[in-house]
C-alpha cells in the first residue's frame, strides 16, 4: 500500500462548477500538507501549504486537512479553464526547509468551457 | 529571478551511455533533491541535498549519482543508462533560510528517454 493514495481521474466538469480533490495517508506522522498544480510540460508549483488540520483558504481555492480520517481535501471554486492541470497532494512530517516530500500520483483535471 | 533551471530540456540516449543532468537554483536555498516522475508513480525522490557537502539517498537512488558542486548547483549523473531510466526528472530546492514553511520550488524538468 503507496502511502499517499490520489484517485488519479481524469476528471472532467464543465466551467464555473465547484471541483473537489482528495488524498489519503497512512502515515499518522504526516503533518504539513501541501498542494502542487501541474501544467503540462512543466515543473510542479505550490498552491497551497498547510499544517495540521482545519481550512485554509486562498482567493477561489481552499485546501481541507482532516488527521483523524487522514484525508486532504482540495476545492476550486468558481473553475476556470485555466485551472486544467495535473494537481498533486504532497506531505512531510517536518517542514524546517529539508523536508524529504511523499507525493501522490496526482489528478488529472479539465475544465470544459 | 530564474528560480530553478535545468538543463537540457530533452536529451535520447543510448544504453550505456552516460549523461549528466545540470540543476542550479538563485533562491540561496540549503536543500536541493532530484526526483523522477513516471506515469502512474508520482513523483519519487531519487536523491537529495539538505545542505551543501552532504547528499543522501531518496527513494529510487539505484542506477544514479550525485554531486553538490556548491550552494546554487546540483548534478545528477548516470552512469550507464539503462531503458527503465526514461523518465522526466525534476530538480527541487528549498529553505533559504531558520524556521518553518520552507516548500520545495521545482524546475520544468528534463524529458530523457533511453533507447
Amino acid at each position: 500500500q503507496k502511502e499517499v493514495e490520489q484517485d488519479p481521474g481524469p476528471l472532467s466538469v464543465p466551467e464555473g462548477a465547484i471541483v473537489s480533490l482528495n488524498c489519503t495517508y497512512s502515515n499518522s506522522a504526516f503533518q504539513y500538507f501541501m498542494w502542487y498544480r501541474q501544467y503540462s510540460r512543466k515543473g510542479p508549483e505550490l498552491l497551497m501549504y498547510t499544517y495540521s488540520s482545519g481550512n485554509k483558504e486562498d482567493g477561489r481555492f481552499t485546501a481541507q486537512v482532516d488527521k483523524s480520517s487522514k484525508y486532504i481535501s482540495l476545492f476550486i471554486r468558481d473553475s476556470q479553464p485555466s485551472d486544467s492541470a495535473t494537481y498533486l497532494c504532497a506531505m512531510s512530517v517536518s517542514n524546517f526547509g529539508n523536508e524529504k516530500l511523499t507525493f501522490g500520483t496526482g489528478t488529472r483535471l479539465t475544465i470544459i468551457p | 529571478n530564474a528560480g530553478v533551471t535545468q538543463t537540457p530540456k530533452f536529451q535520447v540516449l543510448k544504453t550505456g551511455q552516460s549523461m549528466t543532468l545540470q540543476c542550479a537554483q538563485d533562491m540561496n536555498h540549503n536543500s536541493m533533491y532530484w526526483y523522477r516522475q513516471d506515469p502512474g508513480m508520482g513523483l519519487r525522490l531519487i536523491y537529495y541535498s539538505a545542505s551543501e557537502g552532504t547528499t543522501d539517498k531518496g527513494e529510487v537512488p539505484n542506477g544514479y549519482n550525485v554531486s553538490r558542486l556548491n550552494k546554487r548547483e546540483f548534478s545528477l549523473r548516470l552512469e550507464s543508462a539503462a531503458p527503465s531510466q526514461t523518465s522526466v526528472y525534476f530538480c527541487a530546492s528549498s529553505g533559504d533560510r531558520i524556521g518553518s514553511n520552507q516548500p520545495q520550488h521545482f524546475g520544468d524538468g528534463t524529458r530523457l528517454s533511453i533507447l
